[in-house]
């Protein structure tokens, strides 16, 4: 079972270019969200979708895009990156439980980006 | 929104010796917890999950953790540390209608030989 697949794993962008990060999963969820990992601030919102064709901010959405054109993809993108954007990046997908409460998140592997 | 606090950002214990990592949560109505590990360079992966009925939760590797209303923490246990424990730790928060998950800033572990 693949779960939650994200590229790439190491990337170094040049301050001003854009990218985009991939985030795929198989489960057929429909809640999916970006966050960004630094040190001694744990994982932080930046993007979350609660279907194809929905999506919102979370807690640090500024200097990201995201889109879900499909239930499996949730790309996020950096539209001229910072310096600031140094960190790494974790794509999660999440189970719903019965009641509609978020029941489990599956993580992909991360991104590791640098911006100089 | 609900928010999650883990107050000991770097804990050290013997291997053997009991481990307790500390999280108190902030939300209105009742939250469902989690808590999670991460090794070095690896993603995150749920150790235990607290919704609802008993408050104290068993997971994966021997960990548990007790949900205390009166006191808003989740802290998570283990009673005799192993080498392999060392990693971060992270408490979470979600809540009903809310589809988001907030996590705290983490907990790394050091076991001592």
């Amino acid at each position: 079972n693949a779960g939650v697949t994200q590229t790439p794993k190491f990337q170094v962008l040049k301050t001003g270019q854009s990218m985009t990060l991939q985030c795929a999963q198989d489960m057929n969820h429909e809640y999916m969200s970006w966050y960004r990992q630094d040190p001694g601030m744990g994982l932080r919102l930046i993007h979350y979708s609660v279907g194809a064709g929905i999506t919102d901010q979370g807690e640090v959405p500024n200097g990201y895009n995201v889109s879900r054109s499909t239930t499996e993809d949730f790309p996020l993108r950096l539209l001229s990156a910072a310096p600031s954007q140094t960190s790494v990046y974790f794509c999660a997908s999440i189970e719903r439980g019965p009641s509609g409460e978020s029941a489990e998140a599956f993580f992909g592997q991360g991104t590791r980006l640098t911006v100089v | 929104a609900q928010s999650v606090t883990q107050p000991d950002i770097h804990i050290t214990v013997s291997e053997g010796a009991s481990l307790e990592l500390r999280c108190n949560y902030s939300y209105g109505a009742t939250p469902y917890l989690f808590w999670y590990v991460q090794s070095p360079g690896q993603g995150l992966q749920l150790l235990l999950k607290y919704f609802s009925g008993d408050t104290l939760v068993q997971g994966i590797k021997g960990f548990e953790a007790e949900f205390k209303r009166s006191q808003s923490s989740f802290n998570l246990r283990k009673p005799s540390v192993h080498w392999s424990d060392a990693a971060e730790y992270f408490c979470a928060v979600g809540a009903l209608g809310n589809n988001d998950m907030r996590f705290g800033a983490g907990t790394r572990l050091t076991v001592k030989p």
